[in-house]
C-alpha cells in the first residue's frame, strides 16, 4: 500500500513550457485534490475531483488543467508555465463518509525560470 | 465564501509549557474540520477530524476541540519533537480549505 505518490519530486521549467504533474493513489479513494503551497500563503486548492469523470475548480485554478479518467490517477497539467507558478505542489486523496482522513503525497517542487 | 484563520502565526514555547492554537472558521454548513501537522519538506500529516460542536479528540499530547465558530488544538507538556507547522482545514461543500498554519517551536 503506497498511499499517495507524486512524480516528479523536483522540476525546472522555462517560461512557456508545459508539463504534467502526476498523482496516483492505491486506496480506492473517491476524492482527490491538488494544492499549491507558497511561503506565507498556506495551502491553496487548485482543482479537486469527487470521482472519476468529475472535476471542479478550487481557489486558484487559472493556468492549470486536470482530468480524472480513473479512480487512481489525477494528473495536473500546466499549460504554459509562468514564474508565478513556482511553488510546491501537493496531491491529496480521501474517502468520504465517517471519519474522513485526507492523505497527502510528498510534494513536487517546481521552479519556473 | 469559506474562510479559515489560524492564530498565532508562530509560537515559541519551552519544553513542558502547555498552550493552545486557534482556528476560527466561516463556512456554510460545516461537514468536517481537520487538523494536520507538517514537518519541513514533507506533506501534511493527518491528526484529527471533528464534525460537531462539543466534539473532542486526543492523541498523545494533543487535544482538538470544536465550537460553532472555532477549534482549538491544545498541546500539553510539549516536547521538542512536537515542533512543526500545524494546519487547520474545513470542508463546507466538496472543497477542503486550509488556513495558513501556526509554526510551533518547542525549546529544550
Amino acid at each position: 500500500n503506497a498511499g499517495v505518490t507524486q512524480t516528479p519530486k523536483f522540476q525546472v521549467l522555462k517560461t512557456g513550457q508545459s508539463m504534467t504533474l502526476q498523482c496516483a493513489q492505491d486506496m480506492n479513494h473517491e476524492y482527490m485534490s491538488w494544492y499549491r503551497q507558497d511561503p506565507g500563503m498556506g495551502l491553496r486548492l487548485i482543482h479537486y475531483s469527487v470521482g472519476a469523470g468529475i472535476t471542479d475548480q478550487g481557489e486558484v485554478p487559472n493556468g492549470y488543467n486536470v482530468s480524472r479518467s480513473t479512480t487512481e490517477d489525477f494528473p495536473l497539467r500546466l499549460l504554459s508555465a509562468a514564474p508565478s507558478q513556482t511553488s510546491v505542489y501537493f496531491c491529496a486523496s480521501s474517502s468520504w463518509g465517517v471519519q474522513e482522513t485526507q492523505y497527502f503525497g510528498p510534494g513536487t517542487r517546481l521552479l519556473v525560470l | 465564501e469559506d474562510q479559515v484563520t489560524q492564530s498565532p502565526e508562530a509560537l515559541r514555547l519551552q519544553e513542558g509549557e502547555s498552550s493552545s492554537l486557534n482556528c476560527s472558521y466561516t463556512v456554510s454548513g460545516l461537514r468536517g474540520l481537520f487538523w494536520y501537522r507538517q514537518d519541513p519538506g514533507k506533506g501534511p500529516e493527518f491528526l484529527f477530524t471533528l464534525y460537531s460542536a462539543g466534539e473532542e479528540k486526543e492523541k498523545e499530547r494533543l487535544k482538538a476541540t470544536l465550537t460553532k465558530k472555532e477549534s482549538f488544538l491544545h498541546i500539553t507538556a510539549p516536547k521538542p519533537e512536537d515542533s512543526a507547522t500545524y494546519l487547520c482545514a474545513v470542508r463546507g461543500d466538496d472543497k477542503i480549505i486550509f488556513g495558513k498554519g501556526t509554526r510551533l517551536h518547542i525549546l529544550p
